[in-house]
């Protein structure tokens, strides 16, 4: 069975532009979770989608979106970006949600805002 | 909101010692997760607890979830080489949010 993938994997943007990434969760996965990682603040939760609804929410700002399609994929908007945005962000694939039973975390993606 | 706290942050150990790293939350949790994230890698399931008390064992990996299921250990005996990496618990609060503790990293001295 393959693994959870994230695209891309790396990431260079300028201030003020917006991002899209994108996830793509194991085969049978309902539950797709985003987590923000940086060594100052660890990991911290986005957003979790289940069956392409947002079902939890952590505490980002709206420039933080995303959405959940019919065949599980996820993908995340970052709007007006940051410096403080630079980050590993992952995602994360679960059969029945994030707190319910194991995550499988993807290899994330490496933004960088300049 | 929820909050869990882990400690150390940092845990130094001679190959061949044992060390524990602790979790707490300031609220009861429905259930608990710990993961391993190897330098350079990602977070990696190793157990999920869920009873008031439970305690879990993987080879040298000892878990434990409190009575009153606001807190949590990991206990690894006999430290390897392989240990080496940042460990994290994640609660569980009742509105279904899993809340990640800040890590403990751990480096082994040969």
């Amino acid at each position: 069975k393959a693994g959870v993938t994230q695209t891309p994997r790396y990431l260079i943007k300028t201030r003020g532009q917006q991002v899209t990434l994108s996830c793509s969760p194991i085969s049978g996965h309902r539950s797709v979770s985003w987590y923000q990682q940086t060594p100052g603040q660890g990991l911290q939760f986005l957003f979790e989608y289940f069956s392409e609804t947002q079902r939890n929410k952590g505490n980002f700002p709206g420039r933080f979106s995303g959405r959940q399609f019919s065949n599980s994929r996820s993908e995340m908007n970052v709007s007006t970006l940051e410096l403080g945005d630079s980050a590993l962000y992952l995602c994360a694939s679960s059969l029945r949600g994030q707190g319910n039973n194991e995550q499988f975390f993807g290899p994330g993606t490496r933004l960088t805002v300049l | 909101g929820q909050q869990v706290m882990q400690i150390p942050q940092y845990q130094h150990v001679q190959e061949g010692e044992d060390f524990t790293t602790y979790c707490n939350s300031s609220t009861t949790l429905s259930n608990i997760q710990w993961y391993k994230q190897r330098p350079g890698g990602h977070p990696v399931f190793l157990i999920q607890l869920v009873k008031s008390g439970e305690v879990k064992k993987q080879k040298r990996l000892t878990f434990q979830f409190g009575e009153a299921k606001k807190n949590s250990s990991l206990h690894i005996t006999a430290t390897q080489t392989t240990d080496v990496g940042t460990y994290f618990c994640a609660g569980r609060s009742n509105d279904y949010k899993l809340s990640f503790g800040a890590g403990t990293t751990v480096t082994v001295r040969a």
